[in-house]
């Protein structure tokens, strides 16, 4: 089945630093991956579609100054959260999508649980 | 946008007990899967179910598309199966995923 990482699993940072999160796709070239975000006890929000080649898609409401997202591949998705601040402490998950076929199975990776003190 | 809704919010159990969980959604849908977020946050995929039934061991999933809703089965449950489970659904060709709020199902020994 398709696969999914994350790196790292788990990072604190200092407020006002930047933090970068990486998502591959490692058995399959993934066009389209997106990235959703997770407060305790909540259920995931999508905050943006990662395209490769091309600028990610914010949903309304995200900052996309402060959630950079860079596609640079066709297995790696990165979110870059510039000048992080306690608010932004959450579980950051990201996923991703064979292309072509005719299933549009997504695949998840682990998360990603950011700490900002 | 497209609303999902999924009940019961909590579920307790005894081992060895069956359930149901609803998943109902308000539009026509391209995609539709139930996972299991399991307790360091994994979600893991238990059914891609667009329409029609499927099973896989003690699961089994059903959408009915023309009603909008889709149910997920769990027979002789185990105290491994608690955790939270979720229902998402798209619909176009984006595939972005909307989820529902998931059900906290807790098995007890």
């Amino acid at each position: 089945g398709a696969v999914v990482s994350q790196h790292p699993s788990r990072v604190i940072c200092k407020s006002g630093t930047s933090v970068k999160i990486e998502c591959r796709s490692l058995d399959f070239q993934a066009t389209t991956m997106f990235w959703y975000r997770q407060f305790p006890k909540q259920s995931l929000m999508l905050m943006a579609t990662s395209n490769e080649g091309s600028k990610a898609t914010y949903e309304q409401g995200v900052e996309k100054d402060k959630f950079l997202i860079n596609h640079a591949s066709l297995t790696l998705s990165t979110l870059t959260v510039t000048s992080a601040h306690p608010e932004d402490s959450s579980f950051y998950i990201c996923s991703a999508r064979e292309p072509g076929g005719p299933s549009y199975e997504q695949y998840f990776g682990p998360g990603t649980r950011l700490t900002v003190t | 946008g497209i609303q999902v809704e999924q009940s019961p919010p909590d579920l307790i159990l005894q081992e060895g007990a069956n359930s149901t969980l609803r998943c109902n959604f308000s539009d026509s849908v391209n995609n539709l899967q139930w996972f299991h977020q399991n307790p360091w946050g994994q979600l893991i995929n238990l059914f891609y179910i667009p329409s029609g039934t499927k099973q896989n061991g003690r699961l089994s999933a059903t959408t009915v598309a023309t009603e909008r809703y889709s149910l997920l089965y769990i027979s002789s449950s185990q105290t491994t199966d608690s955790g939270v489970y979720f229902c998402a659904v798209a619909y176009n060709q984006g595939g972005k995923l909307i989820f529902g709020q998931g059900t906290e199902l807790s098995v007890k020994p």
